[in-house]
């Protein structure tokens, strides 16, 4: 069975700090994710990598960077967190189109 | 880049009804449209999807119709039960290439 894995499911922070959000998938995928899902808004890409060590911007990269430093593990980091990240994040891998979700971290800043 | 708008926002139908779950899409070379579906605590799944060769698809209470000339596609659920009730979102893509362009998601709510 396909299994995306993130690793905190809730999260709160403080403005200023440095958040990471790790994702691990099980299939040996060669693309991953990094969605934001807010109400009303739908899903929104942040950053993909479509290889180790590969990366692409998103719709929304801003505020945010990312690792993969192995297959298998996609990390989103944010690099001094603001009240406005306040989201549901949604780690996922493809095969053949179809896209394998985690079932995310909500994260809260205050 | 790609716009897909999704409507409507929220559904409520009672038990054994059907609904549907319309989207339009802006770029003429998206090829590629899925539905996920998002229960409540879960990341979404994908229940069925399309390609612009074909019209319709169907999987058991679950059909999806693509209008490529109009640029729009919409997910039809027969027979309702409370198990549909979650948060459905339409996608457009060039197939494999990507980048998914999510609608803002249906919460459909069904009555027993």
């Amino acid at each position: 069975d396909v299994k995306v894995t993130q690793s905190s499911r809730y999260l709160v922070k403080r403005t200023g700090e440095k958040v990471f959000l790790e994702c691990v998938q099980d299939m040996d995928h060669e693309n991953m994710f990094w969605y934001r899902q807010d109400p009303g808004l739908g899903l929104r890409l942040i950053y993909f990598s479509y290889d180790v060590k590969m990366k692409e911007k998103g719709d929304i990269p801003e505020g945010y960077s990312v690792s993969r430093e192995k297959k298998e593990r996609f990390s989103l980091i944010l690099e001094s967190a603001s009240t406005n990240q306040t989201s549901m994040y949604l780690c996922a891998s493809t095969l053949a189109g179809e896209l394998f979700f985690g079932e995310g971290s909500r994260l809260t800043v205050l | 880049g790609e716009n897909v708008e999704q409507h409507p926002s929220t559904l409520s139908v009672q038990e054994g009804d059907s609904a549907v779950i319309k989207c339009t899409y802006s770029d003429s070379a998206s090829n590629y449209f899925p539905w996920y579906k998002q229960e409540l605590g879960k990341g979404p799944q994908l229940i069925i999807d399309i390609r612009s060769n074909v019209g319709e698809k169907k999987d058991q209470r679950i059909a999806v119709t693509l209008n490529k000339t109009a640029k729009h596609f919409s997910l039809h659920i027969t027979e309702t039960q409370p198990e549909d009730s979650a948060v459905y979102f339409c996608a457009a893509d060039v197939y494999n290439f990507n980048k998914f362009y999510f609608g803002s998601g249906t919460k459909l709510n069904v009555k027993p």
